[in-house]
Parts: structure tokens; C-alpha cells; sequence
């Protein structure tokens, strides 16, 4: 089946470190990818999405020069946190969504553990 | 506007019983897709199942089962004869129907099945 690679799993950094989330569809095309943060013991909220070849779309109150986005190709999206912060610490979790139909809209990768020291 | 509500934040049972988690939306769509995840705790997210807002029959798969009732904005879960193995959190979420972008996520039901 479809699988999303996510890279690194976990990351512990000092704060001011940049840090850069790659997110890669294995064996689709995935035009549209999606970067949600999870804070512990709560849901999964949307932040962006990310459109190959274009500007990616920000949430609501989500600071786009905080969180940049890449989507250079058509099978890998890239996160950056800038300069992060201990309040940036948070799992990271992308999903991509298969050009082509599908039993499931979005394959959601393992997610990404950020620790800000 | 859109929401998915379960009230359920956790859960516990002896392995064997029944458990049933809760899940209810709100949406203005007439057309959408309603779907469940589990997340272990190494985090990752496990696809259940997807239905779509014209298909209210009940699904069965293996110990899983799903009950989609539209009169009542419910799509609720319900695992048979539980295992150890089933503890984890449970999502449910919703989705438009025409472009899958926008997933609208529950806050999530813990579920702690103990031996």
C-alpha cells in the first residue's frame, strides 16, 4: 500500500536551531501535502498545506515565516521551524494525498517528536 | 461549521469486554467522509476506516465494528472482545467529500485495555 516517509522521527535541538521535517510519498504522486502538529494528550491540527510548484496555504494563526514550507517535487514537502523555541516543541506528523483515487484521501506519515532544549 | 466531538477522553477495560467509543459531528456538507484512526503510542497514525455520507450500512471487520447513524451526526466504534493490543487513542475525523483537504480531527479517546 501507499506509505509516507517521514524524517527524522525525533529531534532534539537547542533553542535558535533551525530544524527541517522532510516528508516523501514512497510509491504515488502526491501533488497535495499537509502538515498538522499534535501537542501532547490533544489533536491533530492542520497547519498548512503544501501544493507542489506553489506557495503553500497557512491555518489561522499559524506564522508563516516561522514554519516554511517546500514542496519542490511532486513526491517530497519539506517543514523548516526556524529558529525554534521550547513552545515549538511538538510531534509533527504529514500526510499526503495520492493524485490519483483512493480508499484513503490522505496516508499520513509516522510523525516527527520535536524537543526544544 | 465543521466538528467532531468525542466526549470520551479515555477509557479503561479488562481485555475480553466490549468497548464502544463515542464519536459525533457537525457539518453544513451534505456530502462528506467520516473516518477513524488509531494511534499507538509510538505515534504514528493507523488507518481504520473511511465511510462516506451516502453509505449508512454498518461495517464489520474482524473485532472492529462501526455504527454510521446520519439522524444523529454519529459514526461510533466498537471493538469486540478486547485485546491488550487495542490500547491506544482512537481519532475520529471528518473531510469534505470532493477534496479530501481540509480533515477535521476529534480531540481523541484514550483507550487502556488491561490484562
Amino acid at each position: 500500500g501507499a506509505v509516507v516517509s517521514q524524517h527524522p522521527s525525533r529531534v532534539i535541538c537547542k533553542s535558535g536551531t533551525s530544524v527541517k521535517i522532510e516528508c516523501r510519498s514512497l510509491d504515488f504522486q502526491a501533488t497535495t501535502m499537509f502538515w498538522y502538529r499534535q501537542f501532547p494528550k490533544q489533536s491533530l491540527m492542520l497547519m498548512a498545506t503544501s501544493n507542489e510548484g506553489s506557495k503553500a496555504t497557512y491555518e489561522q494563526g499559524v506564522e508563516k515565516d516561522k514554519f516554511l514550507i517546500n514542496h519542490a517535487s511532486l513526491t517530497l514537502s519539506t517543514l523548516t521551524v526556524t529558529s525554534a523555541h521550547p513552545e515549538d516543541s511538538s510531534f509533527y506528523i504529514c500526510s499526503a494525498r495520492e493524485d490519483r483515487a483512493s480508499n484513503q484521501p490522505q496516508h499520513f506519515g509516522d510523525g516527527t517528536r520535536l524537543s526544544i532544549l | 461549521a465543521q466538528k467532531v466531538t468525542q466526549a470520551q477522553t479515555e477509557i479503561s477495560v479488562v481485555e475480553k469486554e466490549d468497548v464502544t467509543l463515542d464519536c459525533v459531528y457537525e457539518t453544513r456538507d451534505t456530502t462528506y467522509y467520516l473516518f477513524w484512526y488509531k494511534q499507538p503510542p509510538s505515534g504514528e497514525l493507523v488507518f481504520l476506516i473511511r465511510r462516506n455520507s451516502f453509505d449508512e450500512q454498518n461495517e464489520i471487520s474482524g473485532r472492529y465494528s462501526w455504527n454510521f447513524q446520519k439522524s444523529t451526526s454519529s459514526f461510533n466504534f466498537t471493538i469486540t472482545a478486547s485485546q491488550v493490543v487495542d490500547s491506544a487513542v482512537y481519532f475520529c475525523a471528518l473531510s469534505d467529500f470532493y477534496n479530501f483537504n481540509k480533515f477535521y480531527f476529534g480531540s481523541g479517546t484514550k483507550l487502556n485495555v488491561k490484562p
